[in-house]
């Protein structure tokens, strides 16, 4: 069973450019999360679809930020225009129940440096 | 707001000794996890914690739950070279389905 893929896994961008980085979960899985890791810093929530709704998006830190899920399948996650303070890791993870038995299955992450 | 605190941030070691690493949280929660990521890969989920009292094991690694104090607990012991990675904490807050992280522990067990 394939995991969750995310791509690209490295991005090096300048400030004021757009960036769009993807996210294929686990086949079947419902739940969408995108989290990303500033500077060595926690794991920041950033938000969650269930299918193709967003259910949660109160991580998200500005209107540069966009995130979509079309088809309930893979989601995007779209910086225009990228400021430095973006840089860092974006994970992205999925799960398939929500109640007592959730586990998250992560991606290896895109690491974004806006320079 | 639910916030998690995880010390130490940096921990090197010997082979062979025991030690713990620390995830308090702030407000209610109905579970807590336990990850590990080693450098450039996803995170691989190791524990999930669920009830107070809660102790899981899995090798070298034990975890456990102390929900009236808001504190999980994950104990090495006789650590080896290829514990050597980044271990997390992550707690979703009651009636919500947002997980929120700590810090992270880097872990480096020396030979």
């Amino acid at each position: 069973e394939a995991g969750v893929t995310q791509f690209p896994s490295h991005s090096v961008i300048e400030k004021g450019q757009t960036v769009t980085l993807r996210c294929d979960p686990i086949s079947g899985h419902d739940n969408l999360y995108w989290y990303r890791r500033v500077m060595g810093k926690e794991i920041k929530f950033l938000l969650h679809f269930v299918k193709e709704s967003k259910q949660d998006e109160s991580g998200m830190p500005n209107n540069r930020f966009l995130a979509e899920r079309t088809g309930g399948t893979y989601s995007t996650l779209k910086v225009q225009p990228a400021e430095l303070e973006d840089s860092g890791v974006y994970f992205c993870a999925s799960s398939q129940d929500r109640d007592l038995n959730e586990k998250l299955f992560f991606g290896s992450g895109t690491q974004l440096s806006v320079l | 707001e639910l916030k998690v605190e995880q010390n130490p941030l940096f921990l090197s070691m010997q082979e062979g000794k025991n030690y713990t690493i620390y995830c308090n949280y702030s407000t209610t929660s109905d579970r807590l996890y336990w990850y590990r990521q080693d450098p450039g890969k996803s995170l691989e989920s190791l524990f999930v914690l669920l009830s107070n009292g809660a102790v899981k094991q899995e090798g070298r690694l034990m975890a456990s739950l102390d929900t009236k104090a808001r504190l999980s607990t994950l104990h090495i012991t006789a650590a080896v070279h290829d514990l050597s990675a980044t271990y997390f904490c992550a707690v979703r807050g009651s009636g919500t389905y947002k997980y929120i992280f700590g810090t992270g522990t880097r872990l480096k067990v020396l030979a």
